[in-house]
């Protein structure tokens, strides 16, 4: 089976502009999440869905950032405009809460923004 | 969830056993205990988790102790690609009814060395 899927793998982008990342969870997975990690902070929970519907987003960090599930298999995370402290690693991990509770985790998508 | 506190690194020699261990000294009763660890360039992956019984399965084996206040995750025969950061986590279950965010700590960093 296809593990959790992201891209792009890696994104250069100057200040300003936007930035989509974009993930598709394991199939049958019905929770989401979107991670942040960077050298200073470390890995952080950013946004939670469950059911497609958004449980959790007391970590996204400010308005410049947003993230929709429109469906079972695909998520976003956009950042409008992107600052350079944007630079991390974006991970999105799924989980199936009615069988087990451990998370499988994307290969991530690393954004520099310059 | 609860706090722990983890080693900053380790070292272990190949096809020894490598014991990493965790202090949770204020963990819940409905508190689970996970590890996690992340390869270098890699997302976090899962690898065992319990409550208050030890634990084993195909890639590691978790003893808690009787007042559940610390953890030893063992990996029996360490390999050369079991070099990562470890993650002691302690959370409620998410697979019941309550949503058990998965807080990352600093880690433990595992050199496995021939």
């Amino acid at each position: 089976d296809a593990g959790v899927i992201q891209s792009p793998r890696h994104e250069v982008t100057e200040m300003g502009q936007e930035v989509t990342l974009r993930c598709k969870p394991i199939s049958g997975h019905n929770s989401l999440f979107w991670y942040r990690q960077t050298m200073m902070r470390g890995l952080e929970l950013l946004i939670y869905f469950n059911n497609n519907v958004p449980i959790d987003d007391s970590g996204m960090p400010e308005d410049r950032f947003s993230a929709k599930m429109p469906n079972a298999s695909f998520s976003t995370l956009k950042i409008q405009p992107s600052e350079p402290r944007d630079s991390a690693v974006y991970f999105c991990a799924s989980s199936n809460r009615g069988l087990s509770s451990e998370q499988y985790f994307g290969p991530g998508t690393r954004l520099t923004v310059t | 969830d609860a706090k722990t506190t983890q080693p900053t690194s380790m070292d272990c020699a190949e096809g020894r056993a490598a014991n990493l261990p965790c202090n949770h000294s204020t963990i819940s009763g409905n508190e689970y205990v996970y590890w996690y660890r992340q390869i270098h360039s890699q997302g976090p992956q899962y690898i065992i988790h319990g409550l208050k019984n030890n634990e084993t399965n195909e890639m590691a084996s978790l003893i808690i102790t009787e007042d559940r206040k610390s953890s030893t995750l063992i990996l029996p025969h360490a390999t050369l690609r079991d070099t990562a950061v470890y993650y002691c986590i302690v959370r409620v279950d998410a697979g019941g009814t309550s949503y058990g965010k998965l807080t990352f700590g600093q880690g433990t960093i595992l050199t496995v060395h021939p």
